[in-house]
């Protein structure tokens, strides 16, 4: 599976988006993008994923660049309770178990 | 949510002592997965289950063994606990014909005197 990089850690007004950002240059054709995010001590909770369109759902939006170096994790209204860690996965679909492999993600913090 | 459900939820044990964890699932997926989360590591795969009594190791395997003899139940043994296995030790499960989402159950914290 292919790697990525996160910035350790980012703020965000609520009520403000919040754009996480995603480096993954190394990724294959057929690779997706998955985002996670964990608030403290629980466990993950899947967020979105994608292959090569934009996708959005109740949650968020992911954006994901036409060479597919990098993708985008957007919070449109961030809230105090979307203060997380959140992890962008790159894996293949089938496969393999479907194993994820979790990197330190990017510590998000809402403030008022 | 996802029916996942871990226990125990924390635990204290001593150097030595076997330690099995077990999680149980009541959405019938097919995979289930077993990792660990400790300060400055995220989570870490050690080890999965593509089926009853099929299973494989992830890449923290060494201490653990596990066993799933029906759908539902995953447990994860550690035959003789070490303080490095000091952790939170989180179960996921996943069905391939939806999508790779994994659901994580709520974690067990376990500390090795």
């Amino acid at each position: 599976d292919a790697k990525t990089t996160q910035p350790p850690s980012m703020d965000c007004a609520e009520g403000r988006a919040a754009n996480l950002p995603c480096n993954h240059s190394t990724i294959s054709g057929n690779e997706y993008v998955y985002w996670y995010r964990q608030i403290h001590s629980q466990g993950p909770q899947y967020i979105i994923h994608g292959l090569k369109n934009n996708e959005t759902n109740e949650m968020a939006s992911l954006i994901i660049t036409e060479d597919r170096k990098s993708s985008t994790l957007i919070l449109p209204h961030a809230t105090l309770r979307d203060t997380a860690v959140y992890y962008c996965i790159v894996r293949f679909s089938t496969g393999g178990g479907n194993k994820l492999t979790f990197g330190t993600g990017t510590q998000l913090k809402v403030e008022l | 949510d996802a029916g996942i459900t871990q226990s125990p939820r924390h635990k204290v044990t001593e150097t030595g002592t076997p330690v099995t964890l077990r999680c149980h699932q009541t959405e019938n997926h097919r995979y289930m997965y077993w990792y660990r989360q400790d300060p400055g590591h995220g989570l870490r795969l050690i080890h999965y289950s593509y089926g009853v009594k099929d299973t494989d190791k992830g890449e923290v395997s060494d201490g653990y063994s596990v066993s799933r003899s029906k759908t539902e139940d995953f447990l994860l043994t550690l035959e003789s606990a070490t303080s490095s296995q000091t952790s939170v030790y989180f179960c996921a499960i996943s069905d391939s014909i939806v999508g790779n989402e994994q659901f994580f159950g709520p974690g067990t914290r376990l500390t090795v005197l």
